[in-house]
């Protein structure tokens, strides 16, 4: 009931088209849905996160889509450049939880985005 | 000062070898992490601080040993490390205790001979 599920594992597009990377969850309690990109060698960055209460959020060219009936969200990159070549995470947590409120990771997805 | 620093940001050392890695947040978070994360593979949570006691072990071995001196500072203290034990050791921090929103450090690459 912990787990998340991430997909694809890896992901090529081209300049200027849309990446869509998916994440499905089992556990109802979790409510903080967070992305983090990260680059070779370095530290995972905060993207972009939602709660439940809105089906989507939107920053820049980053959008998170959230369907709480199917306990799955996703996060679309559109106009992707070169320079969003980076693994993302998704992951998913109580966000008071305390004690449970760990990150469970998804297993990531290599994104490359060729010119 | 908005993020996490950690030093050294590259460690070799051999198998017998006494080192410590340390983590700084000056954002006023009340709760860090350290994760050790292997190539190709998500962060693994090691330890949690929550307002400066030790609140998660995951079950992680003796050898990596935690410390939490004060609300800003977090050392992970490491002995005997064996040579699987290589990998990227990330720290974390977040503002309201454990839980919530989680920024992370860049990381220590530790390589053990």
């Amino acid at each position: 009931q912990q787990q998340v599920k991430q997909s694809p594992q890896s992901l090529i597009v081209q300049k200027g088209g849309i990446s869509i990377i998916n994440c499905a969850y089992e556990n109802t309690a979790f409510d903080y849905f967070p992305w983090y990109q990260q680059f070779p060698g370095k530290g995972p960055a905060l993207l972009i996160a939602i709660r439940p209460d809105v089906s989507e959020k939107k920053e820049g060219r980053f959008t998170i889509s959230f369907n709480k009936s199917a306990k799955q969200f996703s996060l679309h990159i559109m106009d992707s450049q070169p320079g969003d070549s980076a693994t993302y995470f998704c992951a998913a947590s109580r966000f008071y939880g305390g004690s449970q409120g760990n990150l469970i990771f998804g297993k990531g997805t290599k994104l490359s985005v060729k010119p | 000062d908005t993020e996490v620093t950690q030093t050294p940001k590259h460690l070799v050392m051999g198998m017998t070898n006494k080192k410590s890695l340390k983590c700084e947040q000056h954002m006023g978070h009340r709760a860090m992490y350290w994760y050790k994360q292997k190539a190709k593979k998500p962060p693994e949570l090691m330890f949690v601080y929550s307002y400066e006691k030790l609140s998660i072990n995951e079950s992680v071995p003796s050898r990596f040993s935690p410390e939490c001196p004060n609300s800003s500072l977090l050392n992970l203290h490491l002995h005997a490390l064996q040579p699987e034990d290589s990998a990227l050791y990330l720290c974390a921090s977040s503002p309201w205790g454990q839980g919530n929103e989680q920024f992370f450090g860049p990381g220590t690459r530790l390589t053990v001979l």
